[in-house]
């Protein structure tokens, strides 16, 4: 069955700093990717998503993600974090059946 | 309105009571979901609605009782529910084009549901 792994439950970085947030996943065929934010209280709000082409995604809010085959992953980035990013990230992943499997989520905490 | 609405976005209900959430989508989508977020679980599917046909139940308890009248409404009807049915509630939209295609799926706010 598919599923999708965020190591990191909690991560904290200063303001300014770049951030990368892990998600690994398992399939059998080549996924449909997502990644998802969620502030306090709120629904999820789309980042970006790979469906095929260029490996390298980019997405709102100064978001990249890199599709790595190799090593089922789909690994969040952003070169300079802002206090308002702080929130809970989701990595969810599409294997054709009509929904979406999620990660656990990562919740990211920024420092001043 | 643009988007995912979704209402009510607080809701405490007794276990023996009966009440609705009601999701609308303003995006011209044609397929509608309801999600499930507890405290300590990665979201779960609940049901799934494609072209107002009810396509995936995923084991919910009859407890819970989805209704989609066209393809910008659905609602969740919920009775006798049990303390452990407290979660956030997200309604989901997606525009469905059969095939191979795959569908990017869009968020309301969620509904904060607390069973006493």
């Amino acid at each position: 069955a598919q599923s999708v792994t965020q190591p990191d439950i909690h991560i904290t970085v200063s303001e300014g700093a770049s951030l990368e947030l892990r998600c690994n996943y398992s399939y059998g065929a080549t996924p449909y990717l997502f990644w998802y934010v969620q502030s306090p209280g709120q629904g999820l709000q789309l980042l970006l998503k790979y469906f095929s082409g260029d490996t390298l995604v980019q997405g709102i809010k100064g978001f990249e993600a890199e599709f790595k085959r190799s090593q089922s992953s789909f690994n969040l980035r952003k070169p300079s974090v802002h206090w308002s990013d702080a929130a809970e990230y989701f990595c969810a992943v599409d294997t054709g059946r009509r929904a979406l499997t999620f990660g656990s989520g990562t919740r990211l905490q920024v420092q001043p | 309105e643009t988007g995912v609405t979704q209402t009510p976005r607080h809701l405490v209900m007794g276990m023996t009571n009966k009440k609705s959430l009601k999701c609308e989508q303003h995006l011209g989508h044609n397929a509608m979901y309801w999600y499930k977020q507890s405290a300590k679980k990665p979201l779960e599917l609940m049901f799934v609605y494609s072209l107002e046909e009810r396509v995936e139940n995923n084991s919910v308890p009859s407890r819970f009782s989805p209704e989609c009248p066209n393809s910008s409404h659905l609602f969740l009807h919920l009775h006798t529910l049990q303390p452990e049915d407290s979660a956030l509630y997200l309604c989901a939209s997606s525009r469905f084009s059969g095939s191979s295609g795959r569908e990017t799926q869009y968020f309301g706010p969620g509904t904060r549901l607390l069973v006493l």
